[in-house]
């Protein structure tokens, strides 16, 4: 019964390859998250989407292109993989309630890895 | 541009002992978000706080959100070797049904028996 599951959780690939992450959330929530986090740990939002628009596009190079096909699912592509795109990445999935706690619930994380 | 600090960056105790993480941020945000991870793991959440004041405690663990001070603290009563982890800070930058989580620095966690 996971939540938030991603696929795959481990990525090895030669640099200048592309690559994709999907993300799939059962929680009924409307809206989705990719996170990185570097080998210092640092988080760091990349994108957010809600009901399939994206939302959110922080500062993230052209290469990284989100995909919404519907609101349960979010994909990351990656073109032309760099060294500094190795990382954990983290999808995320949250809903706003009655309440205001627009509580994210986290995947269980990718680790790619650029050689 | 909101910063979020924690700190210590590391803390490394005793179990039985009591400990405070400290988190904080540069703006103001009313919704703030405590999160632990296990290595190689996931995030898992802990804590909600909405408002000024909220405390909310679950066994060892109890956060409380001072907006006017812009901080927020996780104390750690009598730990256990089980909480070892690191723990992270988020501020919501974010509005309505969206929101931007800014996450702290991390703080880990080493609770040796």
């Amino acid at each position: 019964d996971t939540a938030v599951s991603q696929t795959p959780k481990y990525l090895v690939t030669q640099m200048g390859n592309d690559k994709s992450i999907k993300c799939e959330q059962n929680l009924g929530h409307d809206t989705m998250y990719w996170y990185k986090q570097d080998s210092k740990k640092f988080l760091k939002i990349m994108f957010s989407y809600n009901n399939k628009e994206l939302i959110i596009n922080e500062t993230v190079p052209n290469r990284f292109s989100p995909k919404s096909p519907d609101k349960a699912h979010l994909n990351l592509h990656i073109n032309s993989l760099e060294l500094g795109d190795s990382a954990v990445y983290f999808c995320a999935s949250s809903q706003y309630g009655r309440l205001g706690l627009n509580e994210q619930f986290f995947g269980p994380g990718t680790r790619l890895t650029v050689l | 541009e909101l910063k979020v600090e924690q700190n210590p960056l590391f803390l490394s105790m005793q179990e039985g002992k009591n400990y405070t993480i400290y988190c904080n941020y540069s703006t103001t945000s009313d919704r703030l978000y405590w999160y632990r991870q296990d290595p190689g793991k996931s995030l898992e959440s802990l804590f909600v706080l909405l408002s000024n004041g909220a405390v909310k405690q679950e066994g060892r663990l109890m956060a409380s959100l001072d907006t006017k001070a812009r901080l927020s603290t996780l104390h750690i009563t009598a730990a256990v070797h089980d909480l070892s982890a690191t723990y992270f800070c988020a501020v919501d930058r974010g509005g309505g049904a969206t929101n931007k989580l800014i996450f702290g620095t991390g703080t880990l966690l080493a609770i040796q028996p």
